[in-house]
């Protein structure tokens, strides 16, 4: 079965200090992986989106960039964060193939900008 | 831009009660997810409708797809506690472009 993985789990940086934070997929290859923020209580944002490797399509201009080294790792950074960078961030992948892509979340990161 | 745009917003009933919620759009959907969301997790995939007029149930949950494939609606019958979360739709703009519009969630509360 897939699992998918982030970490870390919770994270408070200053402002003005880098960020990166992983995503990886386990029991699938070549996925379409996803990151997305969350304000509280709220719907998700799509930040970025990859449908192979080194493929990165960015939806929202921001100070934040993605990479995907590996088929199955997904790499959200910052090199100077910002307090409006603070939320939740979720890695969600999805599979090719036939019908609707279907997502499916890890457990996600809460960032806290100080 | 497409907008999912859900309601209510927030929504507290009592354990056995009926309710409703609603997922709006001016713009075509190839598909559409429904996700429960409990605080501090990801969201959890319940269910994918993909045909107008289409209807699903899952359980105490009916999920039904507008004709027009731009709007849906999740009815919930008998509500208990274990309901309580975020509820948020999604859709898939266009086929083949993987991406997704999220909804701005409906946060259900069921009392016991």
């Amino acid at each position: 079965s897939q699992t998918i993985h982030q970490w870390p789990a919770t994270l408070v940086q200053p402002v003005g200090s880098p960020l990166s934070l992983e995503c990886t997929v386990e029991g699938t290859s070549n996925p379409n992986l996803y990151w997305y923020r969350q304000a509280a209580g709220r719907g998700l944002q799509l930040l970025f989106y990859s449908v192979g490797i080194g493929q990165i399509s960015s939806e929202v201009p921001q100070n934040l960039s993605a990479s995907r080294p590996q088929d199955r790792q997904f790499i959200l950074s910052s090199k100077k964060l910002l307090l409006s960078d603070s939320g939740f961030y979720l890695c969600a992948w999805s599979g090719g193939g036939r019908g609707p892509p279907e997502q499916y979340f890890g457990p996600g990161t809460r960032l806290t900008v100080t | 831009t497409q907008l999912l745009e859900q309601s209510p917003q927030f929504l507290s009933i009592q354990e056995g009660e009926n309710l409703t919620v609603y997922c709006n759009s001016s713009s075509v959907f190839s598909s559409l997810q429904w996700y429960r969301q409990e605080p501090g997790e990801g969201p959890v995939l319940l269910v994918t409708v993909v045909t107008g007029g289409e209807v699903k149930k899952l359980k105490r949950l009916t999920f039904q797809f507008g004709d027009a494939r731009k709007d849906s609606s999740l009815h919930i019958t008998a509500a208990q506690p274990g309901d309580t979360g975020l509820y948020l739709c999604a859709g898939d703009q266009t086929s083949g472009t993987y991406k997704y519009i999220f909804g701005t969630g409906t946060r259900l509360k069921v009392l016991a």
